[in-house]
């Protein structure tokens, strides 16, 4: 199975602020990396795709980047809807594999 | 608008049954693939079963491989998912969530989830 692994597991961080959230895979997924947005008892929400395509709608302050096993999330300027879990997954291949989240909290 | 929405939830004692149901509405059901995902309390997402838009093809988590079924009926646009023999560990919420992409292994809709609870 490829392991998924996020950094950092939190992130405190203020409004305006620019943060970049890490994935690691545990083996090559090419650029099969999508990230989700998960607020507190919702569902989680697929922000970007193929590590870099954003679905239609996201706001453009957040980007995907990378390929192999290294991949990162940034977003250019915190507001306040964005303080959530962030998750990335590979659907390089079964079983479906998550990273362990990030949690990005008010500092 | 595409809904997705899960019942079947609730709490079960340990080595009992349960089906869940996701009924599908606002897209063309029967072409696309499904996916279950679960998420126990407070912890993060894990990815449970996976089935064709045809139902030929199905694919599990070793997690539950030989515990649970996954299917569907693309004349009701309704996907199941039959748990046998079920753990402490299965305690989560179950969402069901639209397969899109290479391998249809990405979920680009969510349901709200249902609550399975297993518990003696």
């Amino acid at each position: 199975d490829i392991q998924m692994t996020q950094s950092p597991s939190s992130l405190p961080a203020s409004v305006g602020d620019r943060v970049t959230i890490t994935c690691r895979a545990s083996q090559s997924i090419r650029s099969y990396l999508n990230w989700y947005q998960q607020k507190p008892g919702k569902a989680p929400k697929l922000l970007i795709y193929t590590a870099s395509s954003l679905i239609t709608g996201v706001p453009s302050r957040f980007s995907g980047s990378g390929s192999g096993t290294d991949f990162t999330l940034t977003i250019s300027s915190l507001q306040p809807e964005d303080f959530a879990t962030y998750y990335c997954q590979q659907n390089y291949q079964t079983p479906i594999t998550f990273g362990q989240g990030t949690r990005l909290d008010i500092k | 608008q595409l809904q997705l929405v899960e019942s079947g939830g609730g709490v079960v004692q340990p080595g009992r049954s349960l089906r869940l149901s996701c009924a599908a509405s606002g897209f063309t059901f029967s072409t696309y693939a499904m996916n279950w995902v679960r998420q126990a309390p407070g912890k993060g997402l894990e990815w449970v079963a996976l089935i064709s838009s045809d139902g030929k093809n199905q694919y599990f988590a070793d997690s539950v491989r030989g515990r649970f079924i996954i299917s569907r009926d693309n004349s009701k646009s309704t996907l199941y998912l039959q748990m046998n023999s079920l753990r402490d560990e299965d305690t989560a919420v179950y969402y069901c969530t639209r397969g899109v992409g290479f391998g249809d292994r990405t979920c680009d809709y969510w349901g709200q989830g249902t609550l399975v609870t297993v518990s003696s």
